[in-house]
Parts: structure tokens; sequence; C-alpha cells
């Protein structure tokens, strides 16, 4: 079956402007993380959903970063007003439930000039 | 967060077995261990997860000491496409990723 898919897989905006990360996790697959990634560092966590609700989102880094998941499946990571440390790959993750193997998309990288 | 501690790097030759440590001595009873591998590029792969015992798949197997405060992860035989970062984490709900093992594998 189709795996984790991540759109656009490349992304690159002007500092200050909006941007959207969109994540199809796995059909059926209750749980949904992001992260994010920088060069040479191991995934940092962001959010993790349990279906359409937040379930912990502690690690988003400010609040200018929001995720929502409004059915259950489709997840979109909104940034706003970039800054150009928010340069990185953003990963998303989905797995069957709560403590299951999590299953990773390619990633977007997004690069804030 | 429940911890994780393991090697910067390790070196393996081709078609023998490979046996990556991972120390984990905070976890709690219900703290799975998981292992994700990361190739250049592309996102972490599952590779394999465990709570006690030790298991088995078609990647790798786990072996899960008794006090649960260590593990090892083990390629039976490397090839050169498992040259990657080997993560070892500890999952309950949201999941920390360390810094993780990068393995070399020489032909």
């Amino acid at each position: 079956g189709a795996g984790v898919s991540q759109t656009p897989s490349n992304k690159v905006t002007e500092k200050g402007k909006y941007v959207e990360l969109r994540c199809d996790p796995i059909s059926g697959h209750t749980a949904l993380y992001w992260y994010r990634q920088s060069l040479g560092q191991g995934p940092e966590f962001l959010i993790y959903f349990q279906g359409t609700g937040a379930a912990d989102d502690s690690g988003l880094p400010n609040d200018r970063f929001f995720a929502v998941r409004p059915e259950g499946s489709v997840s979109t990571l909104k940034i706003q007003r970039t800054e150009r440390g928010d340069s990185a790959v953003y990963l998303c993750a989905s797995s069957l439930n709560e403590g299951g193997g999590q299953y990773f998309g390619p990633g977007t990288r997004l690069t804030v000039t | 967060d429940a911890k994780t501690t393991q090697p910067n790097s390790m070196e393996s030759n081709e078609e023998e077995p490979v046996h990556l440590p991972c120390n984990h001595s905070t976890i709690s009873g219900t703290d799975y261990i998981h292992w994700y591998r990361q190739l250049p590029s592309q996102g972490p792969e599952y590779v394999i997860h465990g709570l006690t015992s030790n298991v088995n798949n078609r990647m790798a197997s786990l072996a899960i000491a008794e006090d649960r405060k260590s593990s090892t992860l083990i390629l039976h035989r490397a090839t050169l496409r498992d040259a990657a970062v080997y993560y070892c984490i500890l999952r309950d709900e949201r999941v920390t990723f360390g810094g993780g093992t990068r393995l070399m594998v020489k032909p």
C-alpha cells in the first residue's frame, strides 16, 4: 500500500511569509507525528495527533507554529512569519496506534531566505 | 523524557554481523524500545521494536537485557546498503531522537 506522503518536497520562501506543509498518513493510522530535522541532527519532535486532536504539542517551538488534522487523516503544519532559523527538513510519520512503529514520509525541505 | 545513549559511530565489514548497542538506564515499565535507521537524504525507516522479549524480523533482531536498561540491534549480515544512522528510542506517546549511531560498512 501507499506510504506516508508529504507535499511539497521542497519549499523556498522569504522571511516573514506564511507556509503550509501537508502530510498524508498511511490509511487507517490513527497517530500522526510531526518532526523537524536540521543537518547532522536527529529528528526533533514537534507535535503528535491521536485522531483529530493534538495529544502533545509541547515540541512546537513557539506560537508561530500550528498544526491541524481536522478529519483525523491529512494533517497540515502551518508556520507564520517564517524566520531563517525555521529552515529544516520537516518530517511527518504515522503509526497504527500509539505504541506501534512509526512510518515516516520523505520530508519537506523548507528554506527561508 | 527518557533518554538513550548510543556510540556516535561504528564500523563493520560487509557480510559480517553488526551489534549496535543502546543504553537506556531510565527506562520505565511501559516504554517500548524502538529502532529506526536513516539513510542519507531520506526520512527515518522503522526497523524493529520490543518491550521485554527478544524480537526478530526480516531486517534485524533486537536483544533486550533482562533489566531492560540496555538493548542491542543485531544486523546478521551487513551489506553496503545498511550504512545509515541508527536511532534507538524509547517510545511513550512522544518520541525523542538522540544523535544515533552512524554505521559505516566497508566492502
